[in-house]
């Protein structure tokens, strides 16, 4: 298994709203990223996990909890999102060291 | 800290043509690059990469690019291109370690035109 998978394609919720988004990787690799992607920009780092630990966190709001339950699964629990936090939510995994990082197809989130 | 320039926002070839998106980098020390592509709401695929050695680096979709350390520049370069290619191109640089914090380049946004 040579991909990494996220569910679900599409999201929509609203401010009080508690949801998570999931991202799974069975390629036996250490590293695990979320990124957010605004409409015609480039994707930006929000959290890194590395061999199950918190590695980098960006400054991102707490409405945004990451979690890494075990080393193929990383989740993204939201809640009490804005409006201005809708994008294209991405997920990347990587060997780490030399190598390049594996993304999935993204969350589309629309927060109303 | 490190950094990407895309000058080229938007760039249109005719189907058939050859192509060439610019990128020029920021970092210290030797950097690890990247170009990746990105079809509309989807996610990122990686086309190549250059860590070191032969600095021409071929990749998938019949895509190269080629690391110039003198004009820190990592251009990619196709002799002929497909409508199909028509898509977003992000370059990247990152550093080493056990993960790495990848920088992306701002897009290239590529138009083919019949």
């Amino acid at each position: 298994d040579t991909e990494v998978t996220q569910t679900p394609k599409h999201l929509v919720m609203g401010m009080t709203n508690k949801k998570s988004l999931k991202c799974e990787q069975h390629m036996g690799h250490r590293a695990m990223y979320w990124y957010k992607q605004k409409a015609k920009k480039p994707p930006e780092l929000m959290f890194v996990y590395s061999y199950e630990k918190l590695s980098i966190n960006e400054s991102v709001p707490s409405r945004f909890s990451p979690e890494c339950p075990n080393s193929s699964l990383l989740n993204l629990h939201l809640h009490a999102l804005q409006p201005e936090d809708s994008a294209l939510y991405l997920c990347a995994s990587s060997p780490g060291g030399y190598n390049e990082q594996f993304f999935g197809p993204g969350t589309r989130l629309t927060v109303l | 800290a490190q950094s990407v320039t895309q000058p080229d926002i938007h760039i249109t070839v005719s189907e058939g043509a050859s192509l060439e998106l610019r990128c020029n980098y920021s970092y210290g020390a030797t950097p690890y690059l990247f170009w990746y592509v990105q079809s509309p709401g989807q996610g990122l695929q990686l086309l190549l990469k250059y860590f070191s050695g032969d600095t021409l680096v071929q990749g998938i979709k019949g895509f190269e690019a080629e690391f110039k350390r003198s004009q820190s520049s990592f251009n990619l370069r196709k002799p002929s291109v497909h409508w199909s290619d028509a898509a977003e191109y992000f370059c990247a640089v990152a550093r080493s370690g056990g993960y790495q914090k990848v920088t992306f380049g701002i897009g290239t946004k590529l138009q083919v035109i019949p």
